[in-house]
């Protein structure tokens, strides 16, 4: 199965800050990754897809690169209902599908 | 609008089968390239994915576990079912179901449940 490593696990952040999230998966998987983000006691939420396509609805703040096995997600002006945790999840053909460990978004 | 919930018992005994279901509205699973998928996440960990179910009735499973995973559809009903075997304490967990879509290549889960909580205890 393909891995996938989240880095940094914990992130701690003030109100305004550039923050990015890195995703490397253990082999090329093009474009197809996804994150989301997850609030306590919530279902995720879908941000991105094909590795960089805003999903609707989602704020022009988040922004997600990369192709083959290095990915970012990036939050160019980080606001208090960001302060959650991301998953990016790897969907490369068939499954099985594998998601990251997760990066949780504190505040600083 | 697209809905989905998650059902089924809160408390299953190690050994015990596990029968969730998913029931939905807004889609249905007769539409070429509509999937749901299971995932699942343990109480403070990370998010997991465990198994989906195609349009045309393709299916697909979590390599760990897929000696002990049944997923099924019926579409009569907007519903699609997860069985897991042999249950264990360490599959205490909430677990979600997802509409997955494919659109210009790309897969993705863009609608989530809510998530049912099952513990596995004696």
């Amino acid at each position: 199965d393909i891995q996938l490593t989240q880095s940094p696990p914990f992130l701690s952040a003030s109100v305004g800050d550039r923050v990015t999230i890195t995703c490397r998966a253990s082999q090329g998987i093009s474009s197809y990754l996804a994150w989301y983000q997850q609030k306590p006691g919530k279902a995720p939420e879908l941000l991105i897809y094909g590795a960089s396509t805003l999903q609707s609805g989602v704020p022009s703040r988040f922004s997600g690169s990369g192709s083959g096995t290095e990915f970012t997600l990036t939050i160019s002006s980080l606001q208090p209902e960001d302060f959650a945790t991301y998953y990016c999840q790897q969907l490369n053909g068939y499954p099985p599908w594998t998601f990251g460990q997760g990066t949780k978004v504190e505040i600083k | 609008q697209v809905t989905l919930k998650e059902s089924g018992p809160a408390l299953v005994k190690p050994t015990q089968t596990l029968t969730l279901t998913c029931t939905f509205s807004g889609f249905s699973l007769t539409t070429s390239g509509m999937r749901v998928s299971w995932v699942r996440q343990p109480p403070g960990k990370a998010l997991e994915w465990l198994a989906r179910i195609d349009w045309d009735d393709d299916k697909f499973y979590s390599t760990s576990l897929k000696t002990r995973l049944t997923i099924s559809k019926d579409t009569s009903k907007n519903q699609v079912v997860l069985t897991m075997t042999n249950m264990d304490p360490v599959d205490t967990a909430t677990y979600y179901c997802a509409r997955t879509r494919l659109e210009d290549y790309h897969q993705y889960m863009d609608v989530w449940g809510k998530g049912t909580t099952v513990t596995v205890s004696s």
